[in-house]
């Protein structure tokens, strides 16, 4: 069974700090490893990261993967309360269509 | 630009009744699934389908059925409404291959 894991659960943090969020998985026929924003409603796409070593970067937020240890972080480098949400993983397979098993996130709050 | 619409986006509904969630993409993407997110837990797939026509079973398929008869269209039915099935009900589409999914703003439905 695929299994995608996020730690930690949950993180308080103050603006101006840097985090990091974890990511691991066992999965069989690993395609990508996509990261995802929850506000109040839906997910939005951050990254999605296939290769290796790759930094994938987007201002503040940048996302690595190791293929080979089978975990992705994401980095949040100065922090704004802007950034509070909860952070989705997600892995997508070769089965099932490529759809997406997901972590069950972690929760951001940064405080002012 | 509409993306990915759901209807409705609140329902209460009494335990053994029936109801359809409604799910429309306007961005010709093939590939479409339904999740339902649970407090504290990550996104579990339902149903998806790879294209018009073709469906298949995620994770938690049980109680639903879905049917895929255009491209745009992915409709939910819950059979017979249980209080486990309390969740919120996101729908998503991608282009498929290796692509970010597109989540819809979610259903909150209660079954009392």
């Amino acid at each position: 069974e695929d299994k995608v894991v996020q730690s930690p659960l949950s993180l308080v943090v103050h603006e101006g700090d840097t985090v990091t969020l974890n990511c691991s998985y066992e999965v069989t026929n690993f395609r990508s490893l996509l990261w995802y924003k929850q506000e109040k409603k839906a997910p939005t796409f951050l990254f999605m990261l296939t290769s290796s070593g790759i930094e994938k970067k987007s201002g503040r937020l940048s996302s690595i993967l190791d293929k080979k240890e089978l975990f992705s972080i994401l980095n949040i480098t100065a922090t704004q309360t802007g950034d509070s949400a909860v952070y989705l993983c997600a892995v997508a397979t070769l089965d099932a269509g490529n759809m997406l098993t997901f972590g069950g996130g972690t929760r951001l709050m940064v405080k002012p | 630009n509409a993306g990915v619409t759901q209807t409705p986006k609140f329902q209460v509904l009494k335990t053994g009744q029936s109801m359809t969630l409604q799910c429309a993409q306007d961005m010709n993407h093939e590939y479409m699934s339904w999740y339902r997110q649970d407090p504290g837990m990550g996104l579990r797939l339902i149903h998806y389908s790879v294209g018009a026509g073709i469906t298949d079973q995620g994770e938690v398929p049980n109680g639903y059925n879905v049917s895929r008869s255009t491209t745009e269209d992915f409709p939910l039915r819950l059979l017979s409404a249980a209080p486990s099935q309390t969740s919120v009900y996101f729908c998503a589409s991608s282009y498929g291959g290796a692509a970010e999914a597109f989540f819809g703003q979610g259903t909150r439905l209660t079954v009392v």
